[in-house]
């Protein structure tokens, strides 16, 4: 069984940093691409970054660039996302989610981060 | 990217079918066939319903169902149940492996 689990949200003030994690389970985590997307309260999903599964290519949302940085270890199966910089406009649910081949077929039941003084 | 755009709302009484539909651009939704259908319950993760525009995962009633024309998809539910009653967001690949999700809608069940 696939599971993903977030761990790391909180809250930050504005300016701030903070590092997600995500611990991966039930597949063979070195093969697919990985995702985080977030959702603002009481708004719809929007994808953050991903990352292919030998850590060679990345990208990222605009709206992220340049603040966020999305890495894996492939040996703890591990997906993390380091935020800088935080705003208030980060302010979300962060999901980690699983590559299903143009579509995600799996996510994370998710880690609330806050981003207010 | 700009979302792809949903209707806020749907409703329907047990036993009828809803639609709700979901508009993109050619540079998404028309641009492939991988537009994918999640279902959220309040405070849980999104669900796959619906992906590569018509496939259903193993476990997912066939009662769901999707299509796409042109630069929009929709997600049919037929036999609407009170348990359907969730938040239902589409996506679609967007090329790179990027997506683009639209703002979610709120199916109640009557």
């Amino acid at each position: 069984e696939v599971q993903l689990v977030e761990a790391g949200g909180g809250l930050v003030q504005p300016g701030g940093s903070l590092r997600l994690s995500c611990a991966a389970s039930g597949f063979t985590f070195s093969s697919p691409w990985m995702y985080w997307v977030r959702q603002a309260p009481g708004k719809g999903l929007v994808w953050v970054a991903r990352i292919n599964g030998d850590e060679s290519v990345t990208g990222y949302t605009d709206s992220v660039k340049g603040r966020f940085t999305i890495s894996r270890d492939n040996a703890k199966n591990a997906l993390y996302l380091q935020m800088n910089s935080l705003r208030a406009e980060d302010t979300a649910i962060y999901y980690c989610a699983k590559d299903g081949a143009y579509h995600i077929d799996y996510w994370g039941q998710g880690t609330l981060v806050t981003v207010s003084s | 990217q700009s979302a792809l755009t949903q209707p806020r709302s749907v409703s329907g009484s047990p036993g009828q079918s809803v639609t709700i539909s979901c508009t993109g651009t050619s540079s998404d939704v028309g641009g492939y066939d991988y537009v994918s259908w999640y279902q959220q319950d309040p405070g849980k993760a999104p669900k796959l319903m619906i992906y590569d525009v018509s496939k259903r995962p193993s476990g997912v009633p066939d009662r769901f169902s999707g299509s796409k024309s042109g630069n929009s998809a929709s997600l049919t539910i037929s036999g609407l149940q009170a348990e359907d009653e969730a938040d239902y967001h589409c996506c679609s690949y967007a090329g790179r492996s990027t997506f683009v999700f639209g703002g979610g809608t709120k199916l109640t069940v009557l």
